[in-house]
């Protein structure tokens, strides 16, 4: 399967501590794509790459969030000094618009749970 | 800036029923519109889309969608629903920008639950 991966898939950890989660798009894929997803609530995009450039960060990507996709292939999502808000669903999703023709669609990983206690 | 209602955020319905789960939108510019599954634990699978051309759009597992650009609407049908069909089902809206859609805005999800 060459599908979208996320790794851990679930993550626990205390307040304040830092956690970094992977995607590893599907290859060939030079977008990609994090939301972060809270209970009872949809996805809520948090930031997207085109190759290595981070083109577009939303107003929920505090500063203790930080987003890198160093070689334009996989990402990592770090948030530093968790707090318990931070505790919610992150989803990856890569697409590519020059592949599909210009029509982009987003393929999603099964997401990291994080719960922050 | 767009947003995304889904107007019932649970819809309970018996197997072999029908099913209507409504989703309307705000956008002051065009914009392609989508259907997500969700099952438990796991991430979204597209269920169907809009982009252009027919209103009428069909998608997997037997679901279909109506674009209504008048109501501004993209609500999602079924004519007979299955126990597995069991899951969160989210409508999203996507802008075109820069030669191409990018980040979508999805509505809160309705939770389908079918009941043998």
């Amino acid at each position: 399967d060459t599908g979208v991966s996320q790794d851990p898939r679930h993550k626990i950890t205390k307040r304040g501590q830092n956690v970094t989660f992977r995607c590893d798009p599907i290859s060939e894929h030079n977008r990609l794509y994090w939301y972060r997803q809270t209970l009872g609530q949809g996805p809520e995009f948090l930031t997207y790459f085109q190759n290595e450039a981070q083109l577009e960060k939303s107003r929920l990507l505090s500063d203790r969030f930080s987003a890198e996709r160093p070689k334009g292939s996989f990402s990592t999502l770090e948030i530093q000094r968790t707090e318990q808000g931070d505790s919610a669903m992150y989803l990856c999703a890569s697409s590519s618009p020059r592949l599909a023709g210009g029509y982009n669609e987003q393929f999603f990983g099964p997401g990291t749970r994080l719960t922050v206690l | 800036a767009q947003s995304v209602t889904q107007l019932d955020s649970q819809v309970p319905v018996f197997e072999e029923a029908p099913v209507e789960l409504r989703c309307n939108y705000s956008s002051s510019v065009s914009v392609y519109l989508f259907w997500y599954v969700q099952y438990p634990n796991q991430g979204l699978q597209l269920l169907l889309k809009y982009l252009s051309g027919s209103t009428l759009v069909k998608g997997i597992n037997g679901f279909e969608a109506e674009f209504n650009k008048s109501q501004t609407s993209f609500h999602l049908r079924k004519p007979s629903v299955h126990i597995s069909d069991t899951a969160e089902y989210f409508c999203a809206v996507s802008l075109w920008s820069g030669g191409s859609n990018y980040k979508l805005t999805f509505g809160k999800g309705t939770l389908l639950t079918v009941n043998p």
